[in-house]
C-alpha cells in the first residue's frame, strides 16, 4: 500500500528552526510532485509548498515565503520542509501529500506531524 | 489573491442527498478537487478532475461545476459520511493552490 510518513514535529520556541521529513514507500517517488499542507488547531487546511518530481521547481505560500524551504532527496524517497524563524501562528499539524500525475488531486496523505511554536 | 468560499455547515437526513458548493473565480479555469476529513484523521481525496473518484470512494459521491461554482453531491448520505469537506483548486494569481474554508456535514 502506497504510504507517506511525516516526522520531525515537536515543540519549539519562537524564532527557532525545525526540519520536517516525509518518507515515501511503495510507489515510484521520483515521478510525483509533492506538497506540504498544514492545519492549525481547529482550523481549515492551508497549502504550504510544492516541489516538482525532480526538485527543479518549488513554490511556497506567501505566509511562509522566505522562512520555509521545501526540498527532496529522490535517492532516499524523502521530502523535507526546513522551517526557520518560526512564529506562534505556524503552530499546526503538517501533512505531506502526493499530487496525482494526471489531474490536480492530492491522492495520498501522511498522518501528519504536530509542530507547536511556543515559549 | 483569489479565494474559495464554502458554507460553514450543512445538515442532511440519513439517506437523503446533500450538495456542497465552492465558489471562486479560479473555478472558471480550473477543476476543483474535494477532500473528506474526519476528526483526528488526515484528509482523503474523494473527487478530482471533471468528476472522478479514486479507487475505494463510493459512487454516491459525485462532482460538477458551472461557471465559478463547483459542487460535491452525496446521494443517499450515510452516517459515515459525516465529516468536514474541503474544496481545493489551482490559482493563476497569488498562491498556486488554495483550499476552501471547509463545510461540516452533519447527518441527522
Amino acid at each position: 500500500q502506497e504510504q507517506l510518513e511525516e516526522s520531525g514535529g515537536g515543540v519549539v520556541q519562537p524564532g527557532r528552526s525545525l526540519r520536517l521529513s516525509c518518507a515515501a514507500s511503495r510507489f515510484t517517488f521520483n515521478t510525483y510532485a509533492m506538497h506540504w499542507v498544514r492545519q492549525a488547531p481547529g482550523k481549515g487546511l492551508e497549502w504550504v509548498a510544492v516541489i516538482s518530481h525532480d526538485g527543479g521547481n518549488k513554490y511556497h505560500a506567501d505566509s511562509v515565503q522566505g522562512r520555509f524551504t521545501i526540498s527532496r532527496d529522490n535517492s532516499k524517497n524523502t521530502m523535507y520542509l526546513e522551517m526557520k524563524s518560526l512564529r506562534p501562528e505556524d503552530t499546526a499539524v503538517y501533512y505531506c501529500a502526493r499530487e496525482r500525475i494526471d489531474y490536480d488531486g492530492f491522492d495520498i496523505w501522511g498522518q501528519g506531524t504536530m509542530v507547536t511554536v511556543s515559549s | 489573491s483569489s479565494e474559495l468560499t464554502q458554507d460553514p455547515a450543512v445538515s442532511v437526513a440519513l439517506g437523503q442527498t446533500v450538495r456542497i458548493t465552492c465558489q471562486g473565480d479560479s473555478l472558471r479555469n480550473y477543476y476543483a478537487s474535494w477532500y473528506q476529513q474526519k476528526p483526528g484523521q488526515a484528509p482523503v481525496l474523494v473527487i478530482y478532475g471533471k468528476n472522478n473518484r479514486p479507487s475505494g470512494i463510493p459512487d454516491r459521491f459525485s462532482g460538477s461545476s458551472s461557471g465559478n461554482t463547483a459542487s460535491l453531491t452525496i446521494a443517499g448520505t450515510q452516517a459515515e459520511d459525516e465529516a468536514v469537506y474541503y474544496c481545493k483548486s489551482r490559482d493563476s494569481s497569488g498562491n498556486p493552490w488554495m483550499f476552501g474554508g471547509g463545510t461540516k456535514v452533519t447527518v441527522l
